[in-house]
């Protein structure tokens, strides 16, 4: 995970509430995928981004999510209206696009409750 | 859809000795294979990527792959201790959409 950051580590939210994430990729990158890994699961593909473009988001449910890359700043993975089964871990990975090895971030662990 | 497999585990191993994880994938276009490593609470840790076949070897690491088989490998020799994780093969289709795939991934323990 050279370089990749998540915020926050950890998140804890009441059903209903929002959550928001956030992932500075690694410094030169402009690519980032966002992916979940629920519990004594795999890792599963959310969304495809570059800065101000969503490329692939045939991973991310249709509903309650929505994930954006600003000119600016970090990429945030958005989740309305938390339910008890949106807890799980949430990686973000950055490339330069140039090349496909993917560096993954800490991670955020976000649980409902 | 595409499906990476891997071998179920749990995998034990005592100190000093080969570990052997295997990978299938369903996609015959895949062009890109990985293997992470995922410690308990962790995020994965790339150790190894391999993109044609035959063998690729990085210090106690050999990934192999066979893409008329559909298969990829990673052998860990000498195990230590230290590589008690969970190890993830992931497989992108090219392009230049590198999204992943994942396996489920095989939980490695090795003994002292």
């Amino acid at each position: 995970n050279a370089g990749v950051m998540q915020n926050p580590r950890h998140l804890v939210r009441r059903r209903g509430q929002e959550a928001r994430l956030r992932c500075s990729p690694m410094k030169g990158h402009s690519h980032v995928y966002w992916y979940r890994q629920l519990p004594e699961e795999g890792l599963k593909f959310m969304v495809y981004l570059q800065k101000e473009n969503i490329i692939d988001e045939s991973g991310m449910p249709k509903e309650r999510f929505s994930a954006e890359f600003p000119k600016e700043g970090p990429s945030i993975l958005r989740i309305q209206q938390v339910v008890r089964g949106d807890s799980a871990a949430y990686f973000c990975a950055s490339t330069t696009g140039q090349e496909d090895e993917q560096y993954f971030g800490p991670g955020t662990r976000l649980t409902v409750t | 859809q595409k499906e990476v497999e891997q071998n179920s585990g749990p995998l034990s191993v005592p100190e000093g000795a080969i570990a052997s994880l295997n990978c299938t994938y369903s996609d015959r276009g895949s062009q890109s294979f990985f293997w992470y490593r995922q410690y308990s609470g962790k995020s994965p840790e790339l150790i190894m990527s391999i993109y044609s076949n035959g063998d690729k070897e990085d210090g106690r690491f050999t990934a192999q792959l066979n893409k008329a088989s559909q298969y990829v490998s990673l052998l860990i020799r000498d195990s230590q201790p230290s590589d008690s994780a969970t190890y993830l093969c992931a497989v992108n289709g090219g392009g230049s959409n590198y999204k992943l795939t994942f396996g489920k991934g095989t939980l490695l323990t090795v003994n002292p």
